[in-house]
């Protein structure tokens, strides 16, 4: 299976800082995903990634996956509260589909006001 | 909004019993997958169904089965219930030729 691991663990910031959350594969990564999730909740979806190189942006919110290192990066740019919660990188355990996911242990990010 | 719902929201259950978890996917999502997460972890992938079937399962002994409906309902069932089984329980669902899975808002098992 798929080792993934986040970091930092957990992140502080103030309202309106950038910041930057990291996975790391000990496996080749077929395909990586970012999810949300508030504590308790579902996840929410945010992006995928499938290519070396590849970057993606929603809102603030941009992603990049660098293939050789087996790295991907999350980064919020300008954060507000409703950043706040856990943010999770997930890679295909199969290297095929989304569907059979191997999840880090999550990156805990509160934004202070 | 998902599209997917699970019920119950909450249950408390104590060591040998067996419980029941519910999950209503999306029409047209022919692929559900269970996942289990313990407080402060990342989900842990327990088994998927795709068209009624048993697709992949993780690493989970078999008291932990499952079941998935024509309907796009599915179903975990736990037996032997166990202390360390005390976790929320996740479904996720998705359509045959699409790669995003649709997260449902989890079960919280407690087990006493």
């Amino acid at each position: 299976s798929q080792e993934l691991e986040q970091s930092p663990q957990s992140l502080i910031v103030q309202e309106g800082k950038n910041l930057t959350i990291n996975c790391t594969s000990s496996k080749t990564l077929y395909g990586l995903y970012w999810y949300k999730q508030k504590y308790g909740e579902g996840l929410i979806f945010l992006m995928m990634l499938q290519k070396g190189g590849e970057e993606k942006s929603h809102e603030k919110i941009t992603a990049k996956l660098d293939e050789k290192k087996q790295q991907s990066s999350l980064h919020i740019t300008a954060s507000q509260p409703s950043h706040a919660g856990i943010y999770l990188c997930g890679a295909d355990r199969l290297g095929g589909s989304a569907r059979q996911l191997t999840f880090g242990s999550g990156t805990q990010l509160t934004v202070l006001p | 909004e998902t599209g997917v719902t699970q019920s119950p929201t909450h249950l408390i259950k104590t060591r040998g019993q067996q419980v029941t978890l519910r999950c209503s996917s999306q029409s047209g999502h022919n692929t559900v997958s269970w996942y289990q997460q313990a407080l402060g972890q990342g989900p842990q992938f327990i088994f998927q169904y795709y068209r009624e079937e048993e697709n992949g399962r993780g690493n989970f002994p078999p008291r932990f089965s499952g079941l998935q409906f024509p309907n796009y309902s599915s179903e975990l069932n736990v037996n032997a219930l166990e202390l360390d089984d005390s976790a929320l329980y996740l479904c996720a669902s998705t359509r045959d030729t699409y790669n995003e899975q649709f997260f449902g808002p989890g079960t919280r098992l407690t087990v006493l």
